[in-house]
């Protein structure tokens, strides 16, 4: 059964704007990632936010953890049409344990 | 650097045919490898998982196979394909430990027709 749920499933900004998207999970977790994914290819490591940790930045990501509500969510400042992916978040239970992700669109 | 290969990359195989999808891992060693499978439109399913050679966990009974013959080897394999075992395949593999970040190899996109 899948871990992870992300929501919004779709998002579609302009260039420049912020894209926040949000992921439920249900049971304990050591640590949540989130994944990208353009169209047709691997995913790629975005970002590892421990249990213990409630907020983690890298560039012009965010991330937020609360463990209490179990939930995360990434925020994507200042948004480029390069941004244009499918992002996952997934939580570590022998493999990772992935939500159905959520189809990001940037355009210029 | 540690570099994760794929292939092939595109398959397309008649229903009842067998299978072998192969992924290796350079720069590293006793890496942890991972199968998913991700259908159209939709998050990974994990398939199979393995710690060390010969050692293979199974997420999900179905129609395939994993076997890891070698430390950086992971082959997904099955002896008769149905038209429900097509989907995009991509292996992945972390440090010993499991609990970190995954690094995914360019993935095998597969159709059974």
């Amino acid at each position: 059964s899948q871990q992870g749920e992300e929501d919004p499933q779709a998002l579609s900004i302009q260039e420049g704007e912020n894209a926040t998207m949000n992921c439920s999970y249900k049971t304990s977790i050591n640590n949540l990632q989130w994944y990208r994914q353009n169209s047709g290819r691997g995913l790629v490591h975005l970002i590892l936010i421990r249990s213990n940790e409630r907020e983690k930045h890298s560039g012009r990501l965010r991330v937020t953890l609360d463990t209490s509500k179990k939930s995360s969510s990434l925020l994507i400042t200042a948004s480029r049409a390069a941004d244009t992916a499918s992002y996952f978040c997934a939580t570590p239970l022998g493999g990772l344990n992935f939500g159905k992700g959520t189809s990001l669109l940037v355009t210029p | 650097s540690q570099t994760i290969h794929q292939w092939p990359a595109t398959l397309v195989q008649p229903v009842g045919s067998p299978l072998s999808l192969e992924c290796t891992v350079e720069g590293t060693s006793n890496p942890n490898l991972y199968w998913y499978r991700q259908a159209a439109g939709r998050g990974l399913q994990l398939l199979f998982y393995s710690v060390g050679i010969g050692q293979i966990s199974s997420e999900v009974p179905q129609n395939l196979s994993a076997s890891r013959p070698q430390d950086r080897q992971f082959i997904l394999s099955s002896k008769k394909l149905l038209l429900s075992d097509s989907g995009f395949y991509l292996c992945a593999w972390n440090k010993a430990g499991g609990m970190d970040e995954q690094y995914f190899g360019p993935g095998t996109r597969l159709t059974v027709t």
